[in-house]
């Protein structure tokens, strides 16, 4: 099982369209986890930590199953602008502040 | 602007060259790590500094050297390369964690390494 395992895609959806990406880790214990956005040749960029309660910035929302070892990244009215590829990254060992990183999901968003 | 800048931004080398990457971040953060990513793979963690201090080599061949003068610097010296070793190169920075890790990194724009 790899460590932090993502469906690679592509998403394509229509504009204002609503997806949903799960991540699944392998290390029960992690505490620590979050959702980076990369648009092509460009560096990852922070999109949003992840809480155990879930939360909610805007069009985005992240959450937390422990159960059953994912988290999921929801995007309402999906934008044009939304089109890049999302990293889901665990501090899996809670070794620090190493972080792991999935192979990442890319979302096309189409008008 | 990121905060963390990464020169030269394309690099262009041959197998027997010498060069080095740059990285320096203006965010107080005493954390500094270098990933590699090629493509169609993960981003693969490679080296991390914590307080200027190498805490983590990930079985890092030693054609890649890294250099931490400070916690605002780092630098990636490169020798013999392969042409495999052709991807983008990844500079990031973080407070280092005393406890549960919520902040994240922050990346620069990265350098991407052509071996010829």
């Amino acid at each position: 099982r790899k460590e932090v395992e993502q469906d690679p895609g592509p998403f394509n959806v229509p504009e204002g369209a609503t997806v949903a990406f799960n991540c699944t880790y392998s290390n029960s214990a992690s505490q620590s986890f979050f959702w980076y956005r990369q648009d092509c040749r460009k560096e990852p960029k922070l999109l949003m930590s992840v809480y155990s309660s879930g939360n909610e910035d805007g069009r985005f929302t992240a959450q937390l199953n422990r159960a059953s070892q994912y988290i999921s990244l929801l995007i309402r009215d999906s934008k044009l602008s939304d089109s890049a590829t999302y990293l889901c990254v665990v501090n899996l060992n809670n070794a620090g502040n190493m972080l792991t990183f999935g192979g990442g999901t890319r979302l096309m968003v189409k008008p | 602007e990121t905060g963390v800048t990464q020169t030269p931004r394309h690099l262009v080398m041959g197998m027997t060259n010498k060069k080095s990457l740059k990285c320096e971040q203006h965010l107080g953060h005493n954390a500094m790590y270098w990933y590699k990513q090629s493509a169609k793979k993960p981003l693969e963690l490679m080296f991390v500094y914590n307080f200027k201090e190498q805490t983590e080599n990930n079985s890092v061949p030693s054609r890649f050297s890294p250099e931490c003068p400070n916690s605002s610097h780092l630098f990636l010296h490169l020798h013999t390369l392969q042409p495999e070793d052709s991807a983008l190169y990844l500079c990031a920075s973080s407070l280092s964690a005393g406890g549960v890790f919520m902040d994240g990194y922050t990346f620069g724009s990265g350098t991407r390494l052509t071996v010829v």
